[in-house]
């Protein structure tokens, strides 16, 4: 069973365009995490949402976390080729010990 | 400062041999978890250790799989008797305490002939 169902899974656009990642969930979570990840290492995490209806905004990243606390979007505004990576949202569901549960991932490619 | 760091990078192995995969992470991190990360998915929790309490094994898939934290620093994921569905990106995390933010290591890649 997939806690967190994240779509898409692939997204290939060209330079310029904006795209918007979903993160869905029927249970509620305490915090949600969005995280990039690039080949042979591991994921480095882009910011945390913790209050219903959050966005946070990292440069042309747009982060929004839902009223219920049930899901989240990721919106790229004028996608570049240095954004090309994997995506994951994650969630924690407090007294768990941070304990992360991922989506299944975004492979985002951006074509010059 | 060094990151979180695992070894080795890359592990070939027969099914039914022992594997052992290790994690240094942060000095002075208390919190250390596993993931697995299999071909294009998203993590899977494993274990989770903190300080000195019992470890959270509850993301384990089978009793194959055990670990170890001592002193508090160096865990090390042993896997017995490895499978071809154990093949995967192990990857190791840790925080200054639950909670905190998780700092990955690059994981390491079992491929289990």
């Amino acid at each position: 069973t997939q806690l967190l169902e994240q779509s898409p899974q692939f997204l290939s656009i060209q330079e310029g365009e904006n795209l918007t990642v979903y993160c869905n969930s029927s249970s509620v979570f305490s915090s949600l995490q969005w995280y990039r990840q690039e080949p042979g290492e591991g994921p480095v995490l882009l910011v945390t949402v913790v209050t219903g209806g959050e966005v946070k905004k990292l440069k042309r990243l747009t982060f929004q976390f839902g009223d219920a606390r049930k899901d989240s979007s990721l919106h790229i505004t004028a996608a570049q080729p240095g954004d090309t990576g994997l995506y994951l949202c994650a969630g924690e569901k407090g007294n768990q010990g941070g304990k992360l549960i991922f989506g299944q991932g975004t492979e985002l490619s951006v074509k010059p | 400062g060094a990151g979180v760091s695992q070894s080795p990078s890359n592990k070939v192995t027969e099914k039914g041999k022992d594997v052992e995969l290790r994690c240094d992470p942060i000095s002075g991190h208390t919190a250390l978890y596993w993931y697995r990360q299999s071909l294009g998915q998203g993590l899977e929790f494993l274990i989770y250790f903190q300080g000195n309490s019992a470890p959270d094994k509850s993301g384990l898939p089978s009793d194959r799989f055990s670990a170890e934290r001592t002193g508090g620093s160096v865990s090390t994921l042993t896997i017995q008797r490895t499978q071809q569905e154990d093949s995967a990106v192990y990857l190791c995390a840790s925080s200054l305490s639950p909670v905190r933010e998780q700092f990955f290591g690059p994981g390491t890649r079992l491929t289990v002939l």
